[in-house]
């Protein structure tokens, strides 16, 4: 059956310490890995898709890689703003857009 | 460029209720997307309107029903509310492929 796994589930940062984030998959003929950003009480805001194995995109202050079973959020130098909650999402089998969502890791940020 | 909205943002039922909660997809997308997402988890996908036809559905039982309309925008109905049936719920709209546009949720809570 087709699995999205993030960890860790809830991390917490000093302002400026770097760390990454992971996400691992099992779905057969993956059809892009997307992440999002979620604001509590808020609908989750899109990222980044990667496509292939070696992909990497950025924006700002995060890294998204992919590998053929997981990827990596990776935040650099992190800013209390980036507080959120990160969740990775798969297509199901044969779908382009509808997805399997992991549970998410809940990142904090302390100045 | 108008967003995806939803409404209400916040409603209570009670258990044996029946709700509806509506959704406007964004401009110049066709296919509507339902997601339920309980309190610390991931979204779970619900099913998708394309067309006004329903085109993918989850785990869901059918007291879970929905709508598209022709201009896009969809209705989600939930018959004889339970407790566990409390939740975030997330409309999101896109195009075939590709990322999802998501609104700021309609929390419901069931007494």
């Amino acid at each position: 059956e087709d699995q999205v796994t993030q960890s860790p589930e809830a991390l917490r940062l000093q302002e400026g310490e770097s760390s990454s984030l992971n996400c691992s998959y099992t779905v057969s003929g993956l059809r892009g890995l997307f992440w999002y950003r979620q604001d509590p009480g808020k609908g989750p805001e899109f990222l980044f898709t990667l496509y292939s194995a070696g992909e990497e995109k950025e924006k700002e202050r995060l890294k998204a890689t992919l590998t053929k079973k997981e990827s990596f959020l990776h935040i650099t130098a992190p800013k209390p703003e980036d507080s959120a909650t990160y969740l990775c999402a798969v297509p199901r089998g044969g779908t382009g857009n509808q997805f399997y969502f992991g549970t998410g890791t809940s990142l904090t940020v302390i100045p | 460029e108008t967003g995806v909205t939803q409404s209400p943002t916040h409603l209570i039922k009670t258990r044996g209720q029946q709700v509806t909660l509506r959704c406007s997809s964004q401009s110049g997308h066709n296919t509507v997307s339902w997601y339920q997402q309980a309190l610390g988890q991931g979204p779970q996908f619900i099913f998708q309107y394309y067309r006004e036809e329903e085109n993918g559905r989850g785990n869901f039982p059918p007291r879970f029903s929905g709508l598209q309309f022709p201009n896009y925008s969809s209705e989600l109905n939930v018959n004889a509310l339970e407790l566990d049936d409390s939740a975030l719920y997330l409309c999101a709209s896109s195009l075939e492929v590709g990322e999802l546009f998501f609104g700021e949720g309609s929390r419901l809570t069931v007494l």
